[in-house]
């Protein structure tokens, strides 16, 4: 079975553009996640879709961040007129969530480098 | 606000000792947590997991506690090895349908 794809690997884009990041996660996971991880540092968590509930935004940094879920299954971040320190590993996780089952599984990122 | 805190230095062990990793936490009552390792370049991959009535948790040469009460996890590798260096991630969640929430992360080198 495939694990969570994303694409594109690696994204070069001038400031003020917009950028999509898409992510596949694993078939039958119900929850999806985004993270930003700038160079050496933590996980910083965006956005979480659950299933058919109303996504968790609390860790979206502006309101040039945003994401969409399409049938339960792919996702996209958009990130609107991008700003230099928008640079960063997008990191796109999905899990089973159901009965306890929360490990997370990754894909292998989207570099975003904003010039 | 909620505050996950990991040891602040990197931590460097010789080969075949023990390695222990912490993961303090404040202002968050987590019902799971866990712990993932992260490569260069990679996404973190799982490790384990341990809920909040659960003292200790194993598998293979890795053990984690969770105190509840020191707001503590401590993750253990014993006969430790090269192959282990890697940076290890705590994450917590209060519950099964919650968002979780990553530590920054400890890198760990284990010296021939």
């Amino acid at each position: 079975g495939a694990g969570v794809s994303q694409s594109p690997s690696n994204k070069v884009t001038e400031k003020g553009k917009d950028v999509e990041l898409r992510c596949d996660p694993i078939s039958g996971h119900t929850a999806l996640y985004w993270y930003r991880q700038s160079l050496g540092q933590g996980l910083e968590f965006l956005i979480y879709f659950q299933g058919n509930s109303a996504p968790d935004k609390s860790g979206l940094p502006s309101d040039r961040f945003s994401a969409e879920r399409t049938g339960g299954s792919v996702s996209t971040l958009t990130i609107q007129r991008t700003q230099q320190e928008d640079s960063a590993v997008y990191l796109c996780a999905s899990s089973l969530t159901s009965g306890g089952a929360l490990e997370q599984y990754f894909g292998p990122g989207t570099r975003l480098t904003v010039t | 606000s909620q505050k996950i805190e990991q040891n602040s230095e990197a931590l460097n062990i010789q080969e075949g000792k023990t390695a222990t990793l912490t993961c303090n936490y404040t202002n968050y009552s987590p019902a799971y947590l866990q712990w993932y390792r992260q490569d260069p370049g990679r996404g973190p991959v799982f490790l384990l997991l341990i809920r909040e009535n659960e003292k200790e948790k194993r598998k293979e040469r890795l053990k984690v506690t969770f105190d509840t009460t020191l707001k503590q996890s401590l993750f253990h590798i014993t006969a430790s090895q090269p192959a282990d260096s890697a940076t290890y991630l705590c994450a917590l969640t209060k519950t099964s349908y919650d968002k979780v929430i990553f530590g920054p992360g400890t890198s760990l080198s284990v010296i021939p």
